[in-house]
């Protein structure tokens, strides 16, 4: 069992539609954080929560909105995207601390038609 | 403006050769650097790290270099196998900066059999 898992792994979805990413840690750890990859672009930081609480929204639209009930489980609610927002979706988390390295799972393919 | 820069898109090497992957930084308080590897269909697995009160740090074929007053650092993969070829993110954060990891745009190293 992977340590961080994403789904799903892939997403098609209209501009009107309305859907959710799921992350799960099975680390132990306690911050989780949202990452955007776009084609040759570095990874964008999006969202960090840190035993559950938000810590930093990287002036990310509203139409993404992150939900983080618990230090194992990260969601990102979608809706009214735009085909620009199409990207790799990587969750990854860590433990609190000093030069923590960062756990990905494989990430969500989003493809915004 | 891109904080971690890594100017080269891509690399090939030939098998059994050196691949030396760059990065530059711009911001003054990153003091831990992170290089990441990460293959299609997968997310970025950490490879190697290296504080700011080190100048380098190896682990098997693997070694980085760090230049503080050039704000540069270097990944050296002596020798290269086929199996590197993947993705070659490097990244960097604060120690006291909280949470936050700043990724360049990644290299793509091919090594050639």
């Amino acid at each position: 069992e992977t340590g961080v898992t994403q789904t799903p792994r892939h997403l098609v979805m209209g501009m009107t539609n309305k859907k959710s990413l799921k992350c799960e840690q099975h680390l132990g750890h306690n911050a989780m954080y949202w990452y955007k990859q776009s084609a040759k672009k570095p990874l964008e930081l999006m969202f960090v929560y840190n035993f559950k609480e938000q810590t930093e929204n990287n002036s990310v639209p509203s139409r993404f909105s992150p939900e983080c009930p618990n230090s194992s489980h990260l969601f990102l609610h979608l809706h009214t995207l735009q085909p620009e927002d199409s990207a790799l979706y990587l969750c990854a988390s860590t433990s609190v601390g000093l030069n923590e390295k960062l756990f990905f799972g494989s990430g969500t393919q989003l493809s915004v038609l | 403006d891109q904080q971690v820069k890594q100017n080269s898109p891509s690399l090939s090497v030939q098998e059994g050769r050196i691949s030396i992957l760059n990065c530059d930084y711009t911001n003054s308080m990153f003091d831990y650097f992170l290089w990441y590897k990460k293959y299609p269909a997968e997310g970025p697995t950490f490879l190697i790290s290296i504080s700011s009160i080190k100048d380098k740090n190896e682990d098997g074929r693997f070694t980085v270099f760090l230049n503080k007053s050039a704000k540069h650092l270097s990944l050296h993969i002596v020798p290269s196998q086929p199996g590197d070829s993947a993705v070659y993110f490097c990244a960097a954060s604060e120690e006291t900066g909280g949470f936050k990891t700043i990724f360049g745009a990644g290299t793509r190293l091919f090594v050639k059999a």
